[in-house]
């Protein structure tokens, strides 16, 4: 089975500064997906960003990048110039892929991101 | 384009009673996947309907089951409640395998 481990609880970063959250899972699958998602106060889960294993190049949203290394099976997400609205909870999460069958999201336990003014 | 829609947003149960969740996807979205979120247990995945189908299900007791009709809105009932089943319901669509996710704002549910 597929774990996904988010080893920071809280982070916290000024306004306009850049901020690394962390992310490793594990599996045996050669090929699949990763997820960043948000989950602002209101409670629905917003996708970020999302990688598949098969892509070198790390994605890339707007102020939302990736670094995704497949060997050390590390998915962290890096946001710049943090803005006020960026504040809530960021899960990462892993999907297998269609030929692999189960399709669930699996989800790290999250870290809450505080944006200081 | 509506999001996905569920209903209610906040519900209170006693202990022992059932309950019906609710959620309608986006338009043209044919699976429909319900997780249940916790402070203890975090994010855990409970079921996946598509084309009215069950396709797969999470580790979760039989109190705990679902169904989609041919419109694709899904329920989702839990018999017996458990003071443990407090938690949000969170309900998400995709159009087709191989899709990403769209997620509803949820169902909190609390068992008293």
């Amino acid at each position: 089975a597929q774990t996904v481990t988010q080893s920071q609880p809280e982070m916290s970063v000024q306004e306009a500064e850049t901020v690394t959250l962390s992310c490793t899972y594990d599996t045996s699958e050669s090929d699949y997906y990763l997820f960043w998602y948000k989950q602002p106060p209101s409670r629905q889960m917003i996708l970020v960003i999302r990688q598949e294993a098969y892509k070198q190049q790390n994605a890339t949203e707007n102020r939302f990048s990736v670094n995704f290394q497949k060997a050390a099976k590390s998915f962290s997400l890096k946001i710049s110039d943090s803005q006020l609205g960026d504040a809530a909870m960021y899960f990462c999460a892993y999907r297998s892929t269609p030929n692999f069958g189960n399709e669930k999201l699996t989800f790290g336990t999250g870290t809450r991101l505080t944006i200081i003014p | 384009k509506a999001g996905v829609t569920q209903t209610p947003r906040y519900l209170i149960k006693t202990r022992g009673q059932q309950v019906t969740l609710s959620c309608s996807p986006i338009s043209g979205h044919r699976s429909v996947s319900w997780y249940q979120q916790t402070p203890g247990q975090g994010l855990q995945f409970l079921f996946e309907y598509f084309s009215e189908t069950q396709r797969n299900k999470g580790n979760f007791p039989g109190r705990f089951s679902g169904r989609q009709f041919s419109n694709s809105r899904s329920e989702m009932n839990v018999s017996t409640l458990e003071l443990g089943d407090s938690a949000l319901y969170l309900c998400a669509s995709r159009r087709d395998r191989g899709d990403g996710y769209t997620f509803g704002s949820g169902t909190r549910l609390t068992v008293v």
